[in-house]
């Protein structure tokens, strides 16, 4: 699976957007990118996955660069209860196993 | 549903004890999973299984051991408890070959002492 990187912290406004980059140059042509989220030492959360379209669903948006080489997770409003490390990580859709390779993430902090 | 649930919550370990660590998912989901979490760190996989009577290794497997007789459950084994256990340890599960969603348990945190 191919490497991420993404910023250690990042803060935000409370109902502002929140624009979480992700790096993944090393990507392939049958990887997806998916987002989870993990609040407070609870169990990861499932976000959005993506292969080359942008995507958006109840939660977030999507957005793939076009060489696919970076990502930026979009969550449109943020509140307080968006404040987690979000995890940006890459695989292979049909992979045996479907296992997921968590990296340390990026610890979003939204602010009042 | 319950999704899947995880017992104990918390559990104290004496060096050399041992223990399981319950997982029970309710969606009829093929694919299990443990996970174990270090302090400030991302989830290491310790082991999983694509159905029952069928389970592999993953990144973290030595000390510990799984079993998979149902569909439902995926027990964790920790035969000779060490403090490099000491760890918050996730279930997760996922309906199978390419699904792109996890579901994870609320966590189980061990301190071996």
């Amino acid at each position: 699976d191919a490497k991420t990187t993404q910023p250690p912290s990042m803060d935000c406004a409370e109902g502002r957007a929140a624009n979480l980059p992700c790096n993944h140059s090393t990507i392939s042509g049958n990887e997806y990118v998916y987002w989870y989220r993990q609040i407070h030492s609870q169990g990861p959360q499932y976000i959005i996955h993506g292969l080359k379209n942008n995507e958006t669903n109840e939660m977030a948006s999507l957005i793939i660069t076009e060489d696919r080489k970076s990502s930026t997770l979009i969550l449109p409003h943020a509140t307080l209860r968006d404040t987690a490390v979000y995890y940006c990580i890459v695989r292979v859709e049909r992979e045996y196993g479907n296992k997921l390779v968590f990296g340390a993430g990026t610890i979003l902090r939204v602010k009042s | 549903n319950a999704g899947v649930t995880q017992t104990p919550k918390f559990r104290i370990l004496k060096i050399g004890q041992s223990m399981t660590l319950q997982c029970t998912q309710d969606m009829n989901h093929n694919y299990m999973y443990w996970y174990r979490q270090d302090p400030g760190m991302g989830l290491k996989l310790i082991y999983y299984s694509v159905g029952a009577g069928i389970t592999d290794k993953g990144e973290v497997p030595n000390g510990y051991n799984v079993s998979r007789s149902t569909t439902e459950d995926f027990p964790l084994r920790l035969e000779l408890a060490a403090p490099s256990q000491t760890s918050v340890y996730f279930c997760a599960s996922a309906r199978g070959l390419g699904s792109h969603e996890q579901y994870f348990g609320p966590g189980t945190r061990l301190t071996v002492t």
